[in-house]
């Protein structure tokens, strides 16, 4: 059975750094690409982008390139979405899914995380 | 990048009743590269259809979506009480890959 789990929520303050993680179980990890959703109220779901953990290859919404960072470890088959300096307007839902058939639609979900961040 | 737009925004609708929920694209979309999602209240969101009107494993065949030209269409033949969600379109063929900003179907 494909599962995807993510971190708990996080609260915190603008300017601090923070990753969230997605841990995967029950496929080939390196094999499938996995990305990240970002939901708010406001703009609704958002395509941020995706890793291939078998060659590290990156794929970014440039609206979201240069504010975050994925990435993926195979060894522990997580992946990875990190912020360097958070910013009131990163909080939101995140959710990580998994790409089935390739580059394209997502097959299977994480629970989503929430990201708080308020001064 | 693709723009979708869903109409309508909010589909009142009944238990048993078929519900028709539209898609269009800004510019031309592969329709190989379409898919719906459902996502109820403190839900991850769920694939629902992909290639525009083939169904993910374990849906219901009540489900059915269709393309004509950039406009998209999910068909529920008739609404369970476990139908009544938000629904999401999404193109997959362009980079970045966009969402609609969905439809709610909710009890009348």
């Amino acid at each position: 059975e494909v599962q995807l789990v993510q971190s708990g929520a996080e609260v915190k303050k603008p300017g601090e750094s923070l990753k969230i993680s997605c841990e995967a179980s029950g496929y080939s990890f390196t094999t499938y690409w996995i990305g990240w959703v970002r939901q708010t109220p406001g703009k609704g779901l958002e395509w941020i982008g995706v890793v291939y953990p078998g060659h590290s290859d990156i794929k970014y919404n440039p609206s979201f390139e240069g504010r975050v960072t994925i990435s993926a470890d195979k060894s522990v088959n997580n992946a990875y979405l990190h912020w360097s300096s958070l910013e009131a307007s990163d909080t939101a839902v995140y959710y990580c899914a998994r790409s089935g058939g390739g580059f394209s639609r997502f097959d299977y979900w994480g629970q989503g995380t929430q990201v708080t961040v308020s001064s | 990048e693709i723009v979708l737009t869903q109409s309508p925004g909010t589909l009142s609708l009944s238990p048993g009743q078929r519900a028709v929920l539209s898609c269009r694209a800004s510019q031309g979309v592969i329709s190989s590269y379409f898919a719906w999602y459902q996502q109820k209240p403190g839900q991850a969101p769920r694939l629902l259809i992909y290639g525009a009107s083939r169904r993910a494993t374990g849906i219901p065949d009540r489900f059915s979506g269709s393309v004509s030209g950039t406009d998209f269409t999910l068909t529920i033949s008739r609404l369970e009480p476990e139908d009544f969600a938000v629904y999401y379109c999404q193109q997959y063929g362009v980079s970045p890959f966009t969402f609609g900003p969905g439809t709610k179907v909710e009890i009348k």
